[in-house]
């Protein structure tokens, strides 16, 4: 079966440090990936996605995720963070199955 | 508007009691799928269905039971063969080949 590795468990930053929050998956064939997020108490949103063409991804809130096929990885980034970012973050990768496989997310506290 | 409602929010069942979590979607999205969320451990995949009348046993079904009787409902039985039963249940439905999926608010399922 898939698997999903998301290297950081916790991170902690202070605001304006920058982030990259690592993801590598192992199927080696055709894949859709995706960053969500989960906010303290709230429901899993989605951050961006990538299905083809440009593998240099942007999604909401300045994110954004470089998909490089030959390290199989999806790393998350975002150049400057917010204390609105503490959160945790899921990566996920879609393969030839029928369900989203989820790496086991990645807690975010951003200091003040 | 359109979305998923997961229902109730929190609920609290006693050891040895089957209790059913309620999905329903107003997307008009083929596939939908239950997920448990616990703390470090991401999101596993119980079940999914990609058309109604028919679903599939996910990485962790074991203790757990499904129905699709209906595209807009897809309704999760926690039963008292699941050993480890407290946590948090997401459902999510997409219209298929991976794209676009759409995930509920949640329920906190505490077993006492």
């Amino acid at each position: 079966a898939q698997s999903v590795s998301q290297h950081n468990h916790h991170v902690i930053l202070s605001e304006a440090a920058s982030l990259e929050l690592g993801c590598n998956y192992s199927y080696g064939g055709t894949v859709n990936l995706f960053w969500y997020v989960q906010y303290p108490g709230q429901h899993l949103q989605l951050l961006l996605k990538y299905f083809s063409g440009d593998p240099l991804v942007k999604g909401i809130k300045g994110f954004e995720a470089e998909f490089i096929k030959s390290k199989f990885s999806f790393n998350l980034r975002k150049p400057s963070v917010q204390w609105s970012d503490t959160a945790e973050y899921f990566c996920a990768v879609k393969d030839s199955g029928y369900a989203l496989n989820f790496g086991k997310g990645t807690s975010l506290l951003v200091t003040p | 508007d359109g979305g998923i409602t997961q229902s109730p929010k929190y609920l609290f069942r006693k050891e040895g009691q089957n209790v059913t979590l309620s999905c329903e979607q107003n997307l008009n999205h083929d596939a939908m799928y239950w997920y448990r969320q616990d703390p470090g451990q991401g999101l596993r995949l119980i079940y999914y269905s990609q058309i109604v009348n028919d679903f599939q046993k996910g990485d962790i079904a074991e203790g757990y039971s499904v129905s699709r009787e209906k595209k807009e409902s897809f309704p999760l039985t926690v039963t008292s063969a699941q050993k480890n039963p407290t946590a948090f249940y997401l459902c999510a439905s997409s219209p298929g080949q991976g794209r676009g999926y759409t995930f509920g608010s949640g329920t906190r399922l505490t077993v006492v």
